[in-house]
């Protein structure tokens, strides 16, 4: 049974990149035809479309972000990250990870704040 | 960018209950819709894809319908566990985008 893990620091200063890494378990990065998406919540708020990999390494974005994302895939570690620079108070949001509709990391908070 | 709009935002209703809750695309997207399950603190739970197929290990409770811009989720028998917070998910095209949630409440 595939599981995803996000992990990555919980607090990055404004205007710096945030970098987090989903952990694959349980079955093969590489294995399939699957996309592999970024997502987050800001707080008592809605879900936002962050981008997504797919198994060759083809990524899509939302455009709202584009200029400030960039999704990697690394099959000798199993595992797939999410770089957004140049952040803001605005991005502060719980950051999940997921296999196309599933299945999700359980989630990661980031806070952006001096 | 494709919105989608869902209908209530929030939902009162009893143990036992039927709902159905409405999710309105602002252009057609055949049938390529998801329906998302989220309880306070936890990740999003997939209901629902391609409109009406059961994500596996879903119970039939669930059922999905819809295509080209107005979709439903229906929820017979509401249980307390199914309390929660609703999403779809448009996936026709990019950037995919989300409803803004139905608070499904006792």
């Amino acid at each position: 049974q595939v599981q995803l893990q996000e992990s990555g620091p919980g607090l990055v200063k404004p205007s710096q990149t945030l970098s987090l890494t989903c952990i694959v378990s349980g079955g093969s990065i590489s294995s399939g035809s699957y996309y592999w998406s970024w997502i987050r919540q800001p707080a008592g708020k809605g879900l936002e479309w962050i981008g997504r990999i797919y198994t060759t390494g083809s990524t899509n974005y939302n455009p709202s972000l584009k200029s400030r994302v960039t999704i990697s895939i690394d099959t000798s570690k199993n595992q797939f990250s999410l770089k957004l620079s140049s952040v803001t108070a605005a991005d502060t949001a719980v950051y999940y990870c997921a296999r196309d509709w599933e299945p999700w990391g359980q989630g990661t908070l980031v806070t952006v704040s001096s | 960018d494709i919105q989608m709009t869902q209908s209530p935002s929030s939902l009162s209703a009893s143990v036992g209950d039927r709902v159905t809750i409405t999710c309105r695309a602002s252009q057609a997207i055949s049938n390529h819709l998801a329906w998302f399950q989220q309880k306070p603190g936890k990740a999003p739970k997939s209901l629902i894809y391609a409109a009406s197929s059961l994500q596996s290990g879903v119970p039939s409770k669930f059922s999905g319908s819809g295509s080209g811009t107005d979709f439903t989720l229906t929820i017979s028998s509401l249980q307390p566990e199914d309390f929660a917070t609703y999403y779809c998910q448009q996936y026709y095209s990019y950037p995919i985008t989300f409803g803004q949630g139905t608070r499904l409440e006792i």
